[in-house]
């Protein structure tokens, strides 16, 4: 079975403050994982892969396979980050895409 | 304009009825997935198609049922059976190479 737990359901930070978004997986094989996001009135859409290993928008995730994470991480957050971030893994190319349950971010001014 | 739409945007059904929510893509993409997604619980998916003709039951699929006879449309059927339909779905399709979902605007059901 494939799981995936976002254990905060709301992160808030100052704009310029470091954010973190934790993501845990439970898979018994070598899982894909992605992170998601969807802005306010904007559709649900691949923020990054843990495969290419590139930054988007300022935010890197890595993949630790002995802690089973893979945590969103940007060093200083903008007020447009203000989005629900969702933590996703497949186990194959195409097949089950399982979700977390989502963390809602929320930067200050 | 490539995409994937789902209609309707706003649906009302009574209970007891069986109601179903249109999906369709032009991306030529081989799998299609159905998602619902409720307030604190994420998204949690009902069923997947990876190929015409076949599909497989997700974690929640209890009370939908879904056909694939083509690749560009997948559409899921709520029916009396599933005890509390009302919610927000989501339709994605991933291409073969998997490297991306690409999601519908949703749509929210309302069973009165």
């Amino acid at each position: 079975a494939q799981r995936v737990t976002q254990p905060e359901k709301l992160l808030s930070v100052f704009k310029g403050a470091p954010v973190e978004l934790k993501c845990n997986y439970s898979y018994s094989g070598s899982p894909e994982l992605f992170w998601y996001v969807q802005y306010s009135r904007q559709r649900l859409q691949l923020l990054l892969r843990h495969i290419s290993r590139e930054s988007i928008k300022g935010f890197t995730a890595d993949l630790n396979k002995g802690e089973t994470s893979f945590h969103l991480k940007k060093p200083f957050a903008q007020e447009e980050d203000s989005a629900m971030y969702y933590c996703a893994l497949s186990g194959t190319s195409y097949g089950k895409l399982t979700f977390g349950q989502g963390t809602i971010l929320t930067v200050h001014p | 304009d490539g995409g994937i739409t789902q209609s309707p945007k706003y649906l009302f059904r009574k209970e007891g009825q069986n109601v179903t929510l249109s999906c369709e893509q032009n991306l030529n993409h081989d799998a299609m997935y159905w998602y619902r997604q409720d307030p604190g619980q994420g998204l949690r998916l009902i069923y997947y198609s990876q190929i015409v003709n076949d599909f497989q039951k997700g974690d929640i699929a209890e009370g939908y049922s879904v056909s694939r006879e083509k690749k560009e449309s997948f559409p899921l059927t709520v029916t009396s059976a599933q005890k509390n339909p009302t919610a927000f779905y989501l339709c994605a399709s991933i291409s073969r190479e998997g490297t991306e979902a690409f999601f519908g605007q949703g749509t929210r059901l309302t069973v009165v």
